[in-house]
């Protein structure tokens, strides 16, 4: 197993179209994550899945996102009508870990997102 | 409100000296504290997590230690490399929120200069 892994690594998609990102986690893992980040700020917390269950979706989170974690294995990320305020690194990451358990988290390198 | 501080000011020094990169918290109860490296473009990489009953960890050149009632983490590389430069992430895991994911600080730029 490589890691987690994400794809594409990058996309410019104009403004108001749809974008869908794909996350491979490590295969293991029962914990996947969807973080975004901006330039000079840590990781944004988007979603939380743990196996096919989304347990968290952050407050901050639009109505334009929404991720799926079919069968408990890749996940999804999609954004419709993208805004320029999109543009970010999105970030996935995983873990292996029960309800109270907390590990370390492997993170893909990410898919850099420009909107024009 | 909660916030999770790291210094904003990259942090210069010179190669073999001991840098330490500070994590404060406010209004939260973290049951664990780790510590990530990010180079640029790339994706955070694990380096220690540390538990709310944990005074100090150490790997290698590296050392953490977790003081919750400064509500403080103090993160150090001892005999710094230039290799070493990359920003440094503390993130927390919020037990009393039932959040289950890590919540980060915005990062310190660490810069060793040979």
């Amino acid at each position: 197993d490589t890691g987690v892994s994400q794809d594409p690594r990058h996309k410019i998609t104009k403004r108001g179209q749809n974008v869908t990102f794909r996350c491979d986690p490590i295969s293991e893992h029962n914990r996947l994550y969807w973080y975004r980040q901006t330039l000079g700020q840590g990781p944004e917390f988007l979603t939380y899945f743990q196996n096919e269950a989304q347990l968290e979706k952050s407050r901050l989170l639009s109505d334009r996102f929404s991720a799926e974690r079919p069968k408990g294995s890749f996940s999804t990320l999609e954004i419709q009508r993208t805004e320029q305020g999109d543009s970010a690194m999105y970030l996935c990451a995983s873990s292996l870990g029960g309800v109270s358990m907390n590990t370390e988290a492997f993170f893909g390198q990410g898919t850099r997102l420009t909107v024009v | 409100s909660q916030k999770i501080e790291q210094n904003s000011e990259a942090l210069n020094i010179q190669e073999g000296k001991t840098a330490t990169l500070t994590c404060n918290y406010t209004n939260y109860s973290p049951a664990y504290l780790q510590w990530y490296r990010q180079d640029p473009g790339r994706g955070p990489v694990f380096l220690l997590l540390i538990r709310e009953n944990e005074k100090e960890k150490r790997k290698e050149r590296l050392k953490v230690t977790f003081d919750t009632t400064l509500k403080q983490s103090l993160f150090h590389i001892t005999a710094s490399q230039p290799a070493d430069s990359a920003t440094y992430l503390c993130a927390l895991t919020l037990m009393d929120t039932g959040r289950r994911a890590l919540t980060f600080g915005s990062g310190t730029r660490l810069q060793v200069q040979p």
